[in-house]
């Protein structure tokens, strides 16, 4: 069984600080990554989707790197702000014909204003 | 505005009964999804579904069913069989090849069995 793992589980930050959390997942036979912002009482909302060794994405203040040989990804926020304040979530990509995704437990980031 | 709904928001069901979970979407994504979250885990895959009239078992099928008559429709029904179905239920739709565009999820169905 394929397990995903991101940590910290939950993260408690000042508006303002910048922070980052991780995302691991076994390396073999991967294909793509996703990270998603699930804020309270809404959907999941897609952030990005990585697929090759080394790729970096960014939207506004928040970019996310991309490791395939050694099986992880880093999400960062910069100069985090209380709207931020959600669950994010990764989910790799096994490829195959199924495009299954397989998700982590997510990080729970709360941002005091 | 394209997008997936989910309905009901919340539904109660008592032990026993069958219940019918709907997801409906108009973003022409070919494939569609079931997850389940329960306290403290990932999101698990229920049944997936990647054409009208096929769809597949995914990790923790047991005790659920589902159908694709329509594109647009993926209900899923959890029965009587289903040994602990108090869940959030979440419904997604990508398009062929999710590596490229990612999943859009509805916003959930609470089920509790009461």
């Amino acid at each position: 069984i394929l397990n995903v793992e991101q940590s910290p589980q939950s993260l408690h930050v000042q508006e303002g600080d910048s922070t980052n959390f991780t995302c691991s997942f076994p390396s073999s036979n991967f294909y793509a990554l996703h990270w998603y912002r699930w804020e309270t009482a809404k959907s999941p909302e897609a952030l990005f989707v990585m697929t090759l060794n080394g790729d970096e994405k960014k939207k506004g203040r928040i970019s996310a790197t991309l490791n395939t040989k050694e099986g992880y990804s880093y999400l960062y926020i910069k100069g985090s702000q209380p709207e931020d304040s959600a669950t994010y979530l990764c989910a790799c990509d096994y490829g195959g014909a199924t495009n299954k995704l397989i998700f982590g437990t997510g990080t729970l980031l709360a941002v005091q204003p | 505005d394209g997008g997936i709904t989910q309905s009901p928001k919340y539904l109660f069901r008592k032990e026993g009964q069958n219940v019918t979970l709907s997801c409906e979407q108009n973003l022409n994504h070919d494939a569609m999804y079931w997850y389940r979250q329960d306290p403290g885990q990932g999101l698990r895959l229920i049944y997936y579904s990647q054409i009208v009239n096929d769809f597949q078992k995914g990790d923790i099928a047991e005790g659920y069913s589902v159908s694709r008559e329509k594109k647009e429709s993926f209900p899923l029904t959890v029965t009587s069989a289903q040994k602990n179905p108090t869940a959030f239920y979440l419904c997604a739709s990508s398009y062929a090849l999710a590596a490229n565009y990612g999943y859009t999820f509805g916003s959930g169905t609470r089920l509790t069995v009461v």
